[in-house]
């Protein structure tokens, strides 16, 4: 089990806009992750973060930053979010190196 | 550059069986798999580590040819239940941080 609250679940924003995705979790796990989800294209991952305040890009991370102030939280904000952001966000924790990790239960974002 | 998944789709009767293949171009220490159903987060089956192991989890198990960067996810039996889609996500030994990159996925639909 994840432990993972993600808020806000649904969101319908306007472009150029900036929006915040919120990731808590229960399990102080040490990473966390932000992927993306849409069709034909699997998960992707955008950040990802070791520890607190320690965080590294994934493959698809332009548009999107993070961050990490506390062990149970990491936030996804999009700057200026576009169209092309419109996506499903997940967010997974896991506890250690080489274990799994395991997800939230999703952001659904639209942006028109 | 994510795994490879085979099939993309397939469609079985209650009580068959089916394989599904995951294969990467870079050396993997570890092997995930998820299944997803529509509208729901991922949901963690098993992990296979190099070794070239095998699993199991009720009727579904998977093995980890970790020469060949291969996995394999067998559904045995299949049951209703076993309809959604299958992820992939593999670790490589030299990614920092235990990101997972996933394949496209694979949907299967189990009939009665």
């Amino acid at each position: 089990d994840a432990g993972i609250t993600q808020s806000p679940r649904h969101k319908v924003t306007e472009t150029g806009t900036p929006v915040t995705l919120r990731c808590h979790q229960t399990e102080n796990h040490r990473y966390m992750y932000w992927y993306r989800q849409d069709p034909g294209h699997g998960l992707r991952l955008i950040h990802y973060s070791y520890g607190v305040k320690d965080t590294d890009k994934g493959e698809v991370s332009d548009g999107y930053s993070v961050s990490r102030s506390k062990t149970e939280d990491f936030l996804l904000t999009l700057e200026s979010a576009t169209s092309s952001q419109t996506s499903v966000y997940f967010c997974a924790n896991g506890q250690s190196h080489s274990g799994t990790i395991y997800f939230g239960e999703g952001s659904w974002l639209t942006v028109v | 550059q994510q795994p490879v998944q085979s099939p993309q789709a397939v469609i079985l009767r209650e009580g068959e069986d089916a394989v599904i293949n995951c294969s990467s171009s870079k050396a993997l220490y570890s092997v995930h798999w998820y299944r997803q159903k529509h509208g729901e987060a991922p949901v963690f089956l098993m992990i296979l580590l190099k070794g070239g192991e095998q699993k199991g989890h009720d009727k579904i198990s998977a093995s980890f040819n970790e020469k060949k960067q291969q996995s394999s996810l067998y559904l045995t039996a299949s049951q209703l239940s076993y309809s959604g889609t299958y992820f992939c996500g593999t670790g490589e030994i030299k990614a920092a941080g235990n990101k997972l990159t996933f394949g496209g996925g694979t949907r299967v639909l189990v009939k009665p």
